[in-house]
């Protein structure tokens, strides 16, 4: 079974700074697509940014980026410029490619912004 | 509004009640799941439906039950729930990944989920 997992349970940045968020996961497959979601206050799990794993070229969205390093099975997540509405819990998923292609989803981390 | 709608947004039940959880999609997608979320915990699955079929189960207890009419629907009834089922219960949907080829949007869409607590 794959495991998803975030070793920061919590995070802070200041406004317009940058910070990176991790996620190692644990699989025996190849083919494979990776996820990190965002879930404000409002508890709605928001698409951040996804990744192929036969893709080598890192996802960017805006001021979001990853960087992918498949043999090593790391997935962290990039904010640039950081924004108040930023604030969330953060949360790395795996999805196999196969059948069944259940989300698995790490512990999350709560990403504090400060003005 | 991200096209997975759940409802009720929050739900206070006593122990002896019955209850039910509704989840409607209409983006096309063929599966749908439930998530339990508890505080300090991993999101943990409960259920998947693919084609209406149930396809996990994943050692729920028999106090949930899920229902899937159709493609677009999916709800968990509740009966006899106990204090520690008290959670943020989330559905969500996506196009199923067998069969070849990754559709456009692999990705799941979420509902923004059921408050609930058990007194």
């Amino acid at each position: 079974a794959q495991t998803v997992t975030q070793s920061q349970p919590e995070m802070s940045v200041q406004e317009a700074e940058t910070v990176t968020l991790s996620c190692t996961y644990d699989t025996s497959e190849s083919d494979y697509y990776l996820f990190w979601y965002k879930q404000p206050p409002s508890r709605q799990m928001i698409l951040v940014i996804r990744q192929e794993a036969y893709k080598q070229q890192n996802a960017t969205e805006n001021r979001f980026s990853v960087n992918f390093q498949k043999a090593a099975k790391s997935f962290s997540l990039k904010i640039s410029d950081s924004q108040l509405g930023d604030a969330a819990m953060y949360f790395c998923a795996y999805r196999s490619a196969g059948a069944g292609n259940m989300l698995t989803f790490g512990g999350g981390t709560r990403l504090m912004v400060k003005p | 509004e991200t096209g997975v709608t759940q409802t009720p947004r929050h739900l206070v039940m006593g122990m002896t009640n019955k209850k039910s959880l509704k989840c409607e999609q209409h983006l096309g997608h063929n599966a749908m799941y439930w998530y339990k979320q508890s505080a300090k915990k991993p999101l943990e699955l409960m259920f998947v439906y693919n084609f209406k079929e149930q396809t996990e189960n994943n050692s729920v207890p028999s106090r949930f039950s899920p229902e899937c009419p159709n493609s677009s629907h999916l709800f968990l009834h509740l009966h006899t729930l106990q204090p520690e089922d008290s959670a943020l219960y989330l559905c969500a949907s996506s196009q199923d990944l067998t069969g070849g080829t990754a559709p456009s949007n692999y990705g799941y869409t979420f509902g923004s989920g059921t408050r609930l607590t058990v007194v």
